[in-house]
């Protein structure tokens, strides 16, 4: 299994604002993917960041909201643009192995919007 | 559309006892089933998987779960909870194998008493 690191482990930040979060993993990896679990809720999925190419977005995610790089096979940013407080949640990037399905995740990173 | 539904919303056992948490899906193809585990404050761990093959398959922390097809369930079981194994469960299944797409449960809480 992959080790995977998330940075920052937890913010709060101010309506309005941007943050980064960022996904290092310890080997190369084709897909990497980034999750969002809301307060008392279940995981849902972002968009799914391949290495050179442009991410796929869930339905209900757009990349304005949530631009997402990949610029190389071990790392990965979401951003989380012009926040609400709707956005307070954990977000979590995980990366896919054995055709994509079994996937290992990181720490998560908690954001609090106030 | 597929779905997976964790009917128990949290559950409590005493230390020592058996365990069953359920998990029912709901996805035309084969499915490929998970379990995860978060502990407060951490990320998801991967505890066992099904893609194929025996129906029983094994995890860690000397976790269970049993695939029957019939019933659309893939329920994870632990002969003797320890009072580490406090946290949340979530079943989740892969959808298409190269999407890597998983389907979240929204999670059983388990609480552990002495």
């Amino acid at each position: 299994s992959a080790v995977i690191s998330q940075k920052p482990s937890r913010d709060i930040c101010q309506r309005g604002t941007s943050l980064t979060i960022q996904c290092q993993v310890d080997s190369q990896v084709t897909m990497m993917f980034w999750y969002r679990q809301q307060p008392g809720q279940s995981l849902t999925l972002i968009a799914t960041a391949n290495q050179g190419s442009e991410a796929t977005y869930e339905s209900g995610f757009v990349i304005d909201k949530f631009p997402i790089s990949r610029p190389n096979l071990t790392f990965s940013t979401l951003t989380v643009s012009n926040m609400s407080p709707e956005d307070s949640s954990i977000y979590l990037c995980s990366v896919g192995t054995r055709g994509y399905n079994e996937q290992f995740f990181g720490p998560g990173t908690r954001l609090t919007v106030l | 559309a597929q779905s997976v539904t964790q009917p128990d919303i949290h559950i409590t056992v005493s230390e020592g006892a058996s365990l069953e948490l359920r998990c029912n899906y709901s996805y035309g193809a084969t499915p490929y089933l998970f379990w995860y585990v978060q502990s407060p404050g951490q990320g998801l761990q991967l505890l066992l998987k099904y893609f194929s093959g025996d129906t029983l398959v094994q995890g860690i922390k000397g976790f269970e779960a049993e695939f029957k097809r019939s019933q659309s369930s893939f329920n994870l079981r632990k002969p003797s909870v320890h009072w580490s194994d406090a946290a949340e469960y979530f079943c989740a299944v892969g959808v298409g194998r190269s999407q890597g797409n998983l389907i979240f449960g929204k999670g059983t809480k388990l609480s552990v008493k002495p």
